[in-house]
């Protein structure tokens, strides 16, 4: 089994902060995927990084592959209220047929 | 946009008691997969389907089985609950999942076992 850690588990942090998570594996993935989740509804699907070192930004949001595929780090500038949730990183095995999910961090930016 | 609806939200069992979950899906997927959801441990998968007849394994099977005998539905079945299957059930379906495909998930099954 994959195992992948999320960093930290929560965060609580003030209205205009910047902040980064984690999400960390000793095992390669073919590619990683970032969820945010709301209470009571379901993962929704953030972005996919392919490519080891791979950046992709979204609009506050920067993503970052590792060069070895094994890590990802996601960060908010400027975190507002509407980012509070559970982000969830998610890596595929290299059939690609299963994905593995982190713990999760619970995010709360206060107004 | 329907995308993937779970049925029940929420349901009560006592120890022993058997019941099912329904997923369906209308955006013609191929691929569907159960997960439980619990705190501090993120999604971890039950059962997952590549296809209508087709079910797998996931990281946590025991306890549970499945069904997809037709393309959009996908049955999670707890023959005998026990109070360990106390969790958050998601469904999810994705198009293609090979690397990048997104999976689409639903809003949820809480499930509460006595």
């Amino acid at each position: 089994t994959q195992l992948l850690e999320q960093s930290p588990q929560f965060l609580s942090i003030q209205e205009g902060e910047n902040l980064t998570v984690y999400c960390n594996s000793s095992s390669v993935f073919s590619s990683l995927q970032w969820y945010r989740q709301e209470p009571g509804e379901g993962p929704v699907l953030l972005v996919t990084v392919v490519t080891g070192g791979e950046v992709k930004k979204l609009k506050r949001l920067t993503f970052q592959f590792g060069d070895a595929r094994k890590d990802s780090s996601l960060h908010i500038t400027a975190a507002q209220p509407g980012d509070t949730g559970l982000y969830l990183c998610a890596g595929a095995n290299n059939a690609g047929n299963m994905l593995t999910f982190g713990g999760g961090t619970r995010l709360m930016v206060k107004p | 946009n329907a995308g993937v609806t779970q049925t029940p939200k929420f349901r009560v069992l006592k120890t022993g008691q058997s019941m099912t979950l329904l997923c369906a899906q209308d955006m013609n997927h191929e691929y569907m997969y159960w997960y439980r959801q619990d705190p501090g441990m993120g999604l971890r998968l039950i059962h997952y389907s590549v296809g209508e007849g087709t079910t797998a394994k996931g990281e946590v099977p025991d306890g549970y089985n499945v069904s997809r005998l037709k393309k959009q539905n996908f049955l999670l079945g707890l023959e005998s609950a026990a109070p360990s299957q106390t969790s958050v059930y998601f469904c999810a379906s994705s198009w293609d999942p090979r690397n990048t495909g997104e999976l689409f998930f639903g809003e949820g099954s809480r499930l509460t076992v006595l």
